[in-house]
């Protein structure tokens, strides 16, 4: 049975620090992975998606990255700004099915 | 496109009671997904559908909960007889087989409250 893992659950940081939070995965016959932001009391917001095939996928002040081998995924966000303030989840795509198995996600304070 | 769109966003109910929750997707995503999320867990699948099939069906989907998408456009998710442990945000995802590319787009989700 597929885990995620996220670590840490809760990080704050000042303004304007990069970070990174961390995502790992037990099994690696996984076909993609996809990285999602939420705010409180909201629906998921998709941020980056990731193919088996790919390495990393930026987007903007994003970076993600895959390493299937050993089942771990990294979000790097640069220059951190308070309105980046949410829950972060990572999901996998499971080989053999259709359906996103989440990790319990990791809540980011930016202070101003 | 306005995206997955989530109906209603918020539903009290007695419990007991019946309620349905309505969910349309991004237009042409021929992928449908259910997930439910409860506070401070990461959302966990339901169900979902490919056009109007319903392709996989999660353990966590007792006989009180059913799921519909008739001609493979919106869908419908109905709990029956709910208990308090019903309470939960349940989501509603979209996505397109078609482009080979699987990223799932999201909802608001509806929150249900179960008294």
């Amino acid at each position: 049975k597929q885990e995620v893992t996220q670590i840490p659950a809760a990080l704050s940081v000042p303004e304007g620090e990069n970070l990174v939070l961390n995502c790992s995965f037990t099994d690696s016959a996984i076909y993609n992975l996809q990285w999602f932001r939420q705010d409180p009391g909201k629906g998921l917001t998709s941020l980056l998606l990731i193919q088996s095939s790919q390495r990393e996928q930026t987007s903007g002040r994003l970076n993600a990255s895959l390493d299937k081998s050993s089942g771990r995924s990294t979000l790097y966000i640069a220059a951190s700004q308070p309105g980046d303030s949410a829950t972060y989840l990572c999901a996998v795509y499971q080989g053999g099915s259709e359906k996103l198995v989440f990790g319990k996600g990791t809540k980011l304070t930016v202070n101003p | 496109d306005t995206g997955v769109s989530q109906d209603p966003r918020h539903k009290i109910t007695k419990r007991g009671q019946n309620v349905t929750f309505r969910c349309d997707p991004i237009s042409e995503h021929n992928r449908l997904y259910w997930y439910r999320q409860t506070l401070g867990q990461g959302p966990e699948f339901l169900t979902y559908f490919q056009n109007e099939a319903q392709l996989e069906k999660s353990r966590l989907l007792s006989d009180r909960f059913s799921a519909e998408r008739p001609k493979g456009s919106f869908s419908t998710l109905e709990i029956q007889r709910t208990e308090q442990g019903d309470s939960a945000m349940y989501l509603c995802a979209s996505s397109s087989i078609r482009t080979g590319n699987t990223e799932a787009f999201f909802g608001q989700g509806t929150r249900l409250t179960v008294v």
